[in-house]
């Protein structure tokens, strides 16, 4: 059975902190996706990594695939209230797979 | 609007009472797929749907049923629920593949099964 382990599971930080979400398995995946959930609502994509080393940026947050293919993170620069929610990664292996970590819910006070 | 349409959202019921969960997407989607939601467990697939007529098992599959009849619908059906499917699901589609398209969830069901 694939995992894929996300880390920490639970964060609480002030407004203005910096904080770093850790996706991690021992499997290679063809591409990474990390969605947002909130309550109520179903999981929304935030972006896409397919290439090892890739980075992406999406305003304060920076998405970044590990060389091997392996593993992911997630940054977000200043967090704010409105980043409050469910962190998802989830990897591709084949053409209709797609494994989902454990999430990671942040908690950002003003 | 493109969306994916779960009913109902929340439903109590009793073990071995059978149900079935609606799903509907109008975005012309080739893959449909359930998860389910338990803390600490992430989303754990249930089964998909690669296009019509072609289903198959995800990773916890047991005690469920799915069909394809059409294209935007891809109900979820529990023929004898038991107290252990109480959970939050979620419908998915996504239009080829999972390699690099995004999965465009429902806003989910929350089932509890007494």
């Amino acid at each position: 059975t694939q995992l894929l382990e996300q880390s920490p599971q639970f964060l609480s930080i002030q407004e203005g902190e910096n904080l770093t979400v850790y996706c991690n398995s021992s499997s290679v995946f063809s591409s990474l996706q990390w969605y947002r959930q909130e309550p109520g609502e179903g999981p929304v994509l935030l972006v896409t990594v397919v290439t090892g080393g890739e980075v992406k940026k999406l305003k304060r947050l920076t998405f970044q695939f590990g060389d091997a293919r392996k593993d992911s993170s997630l940054h977000i620069t200043a967090a704010q209230p409105g980043d409050t929610g469910l962190y998802l990664c989830a990897g591709a292996y084949n053409t209709d797979k797609l494994i989902f970590g454990t999430g990671t819910r942040l908690q950002v006070f003003p | 609007e493109a969306q994916v349409t779960q009913n109902p959202r929340y439903l109590i019921t009793v073990t071995g009472k059978k149900l079935t969960v609606t799903c509907s997407q109008n975005m012309n989607h080739e893959y449909m797929s359930w998860y389910r939601q338990d803390p600490g467990l992430g989303l754990r697939q249930i089964y998909y749907s690669m296009n019509v007529e072609v289903t198959d098992k995800g990773d916890v599959p047991e005690g469920y049923k799915v069909s394809r009849k059409e294209k935007r619908n891809f109900p979820l059906i529990l023929e004898s629920p038991s107290p252990n499917q109480t959970s939050l699901y979620f419908c998915a589609s996504s239009s080829k593949g999972y390699s690099n398209q995004p999965q465009h969830f429902g806003d989910g069901t929350r089932l509890s099964i007494l």
